[in-house]
């Protein structure tokens, strides 16, 4: 039941940039703030983005967010091969009243 | 440090119950609303319920709403899950997961997860 839609998969060689959209609507993205999760196999989910474009203590400034109107982005400069992972975004839908996720985006180190 | 320990988890036949727990520790838990997501195994995630700092106000996902209950007791730092008429459809990891006051609905800290199997 994703309303935020993302990618199911992106790509790129090592010190690429990559770029992760993430779209919504008003009652989610265009008024909520969003979040992003990066999440290994295996592993609990970790806050890589919050707020649109706050990085959390500890996460690499190779990663970057933004927002614009009901969509939102997550960019990944520099690209690692440790940045393989699945990426989600998520922001509070107020006509839900509940947090959505996007269906995530998995990332690939060519 | 922050730390989330879920459990309660197991294999529980349809339209039984489940009773998840999870113990916080590291920050002060009164203060900090509190979710519950899910992930079925190699799918993606959901939000299942939330729960306000004083237990004031719950919100659920569609999918478990009237089916789920979700409560808190703040003198032993616990947040719970109660799944009754469970489904197959509940099947995954369930993770408890600590929203800061003023963090925008940011996960800032989750558990490792408890696994839920709804089967005959």
């Amino acid at each position: 039941q994703s309303v935020l839609t993302q990618p199911p998969s992106a790509s790129g060689t090592p010190g690429q940039r990559v770029t992760i959209s993430c779209s919504g609507s008003s009652s989610n993205i265009g008024n909520r703030f969003v979040n992003w999760y990066q999440q290994f196999p295996g592993t609990a989910p970790r806050l890589l983005i919050s707020k649109n474009d706050q990085r959390p203590s500890g996460v690499p400034d190779r990663f970057s967010g933004s927002k614009s109107g009901t969509s939102a982005s997550l960019a990944i400069s520099g690209l690692r091969s440790e940045d393989e992972a699945d990426y989600y975004c998520a922001a509070w839908d107020e006509s839900l009243s509940g947090v959505l996720f996007g269906g995530g985006t998995k990332v690939t180190v060519l | 440090q922050v730390q989330l320990v879920e459990s309660g988890g197991g294999v529980v036949q349809p339209e039984r119950s489940l009773r998840l727990s999870c113990i916080a520790s590291g920050f002060r838990f009164s203060n900090d609303a509190m979710h519950w997501v899910r992930q079925p195994s190699g799918k993606g995630l959901e939000w299942v319920a939330v729960i306000w700092y004083d237990g004031s106000v719950t919100h659920y996902a569609e999918s478990v709403k009237g089916r789920f209950t979700i409560s808190r007791d703040n003198s032993k730092n616990t947040v719970y899950l109660q799944m009754n008429s469970l489904r197959a459809g509940d099947t995954g990891l369930y993770y408890c997961v600590r929203d800061p006051s003023g963090s925008g609905w940011a996960f800032e800290s989750w558990g490792q997860g408890t696994l839920v199997t709804v089967s005959s």
